[in-house]
């Protein structure tokens, strides 16, 4: 079955640097588009960015472009969200979902979320 | 960007009863060269990830309930529950997939009995 396992999630001075990772697995990692999408506590669903199929496109939310970027290791299905320049307003639980049959489609499997805290 | 409205933001209904979540897109995402709405549902019980309810704006995916059914085009959508159980307690969310730049949702409906 479909697995998505986000990790290194944590509490985050402002303006430093954390890496989430999400591992894949019960798929074939190397068709599917991958987004990372987030939620601040109480609040709604935020997209974030998504990556292609084999890492050649990403695009970001406006809210996080040039503060963050997106990566993936096929070979290690996983997906990594890189984010630099960390404010107050990044606090959320960030989960990771795949592309339903590739690229342009809905979100078809979430992780269970990774929670970021940006706090001095 | 292309901004999604749903209404209401909130909802009571009673056990059995239909419940109707509408969603309104900025911008047409219907798509005329295949005929196909970018538009999926999704279902948050509290504590839990999102689900995918809803894919092109109707299709049901595989799993899911026959109780829920999406209608709409263009511009507005309708998310339904014919019969509400006390499972379907949970915030929804519509979101589009029409722009490959972003991929925006609603800001959800939270769904009581």
């Amino acid at each position: 079955q479909v697995e998505l396992v986000e990790s290194g999630g944590g509490v985050v001075q402002p303006g430093r640097s954390l890496r989430l990772s999400c591992a894949a697995s019960g798929f074939t990692f190397n068709i599917y588009d991958m987004h990372w999408v987030r939620q601040a506590p109480g609040k709604g669903l935020e997209w974030v960015a998504v990556i292609s199929n084999d890492g050649s496109n990403k695009n970001f939310a406006d809210s996080v472009k040039g503060r963050f970027t997106i990566s993936r290791d096929n070979s290690k299905n996983t997906v990594y969200l890189q984010m630099n320049s960390l404010r107050a307003e990044d606090t959320a639980l960030y989960y990771c979902a795949k592309s339903y049959t590739g690229s342009y489609d809905a979100f078809d499997y979430w992780g269970q979320g990774t929670l970021v805290t940006v706090s001095s | 960007d292309i901004v999604m409205t749903q209404s209401p933001d909130s909802l009571a209904v009673s056990l059995g009863e239909r419940a109707t979540i509408n969603c309104k897109s900025s911008q047409s995402v219907l798509y005329s060269s295949n005929n196909k709405n970018y538009l999926a549902w999704y279902q948050q019980r509290p504590g839990q990830s999102p689900k995918l309810l809803i894919y092109w704006a109707s299709l049901r995916k595989s799993g899911v309930p026959d109780r829920f059914s999406g209608s709409g085009s263009g511009t507005d959508f309708t998310l339904t529950i014919s019969s509400l159980q006390a499972e379907d307690v949970a915030v929804y969310y519509c979101q589009q997939y029409f722009s490959g730049l972003s991929y925006t949702f609603g800001q959800g409906t939270k769904l009581e009995i």
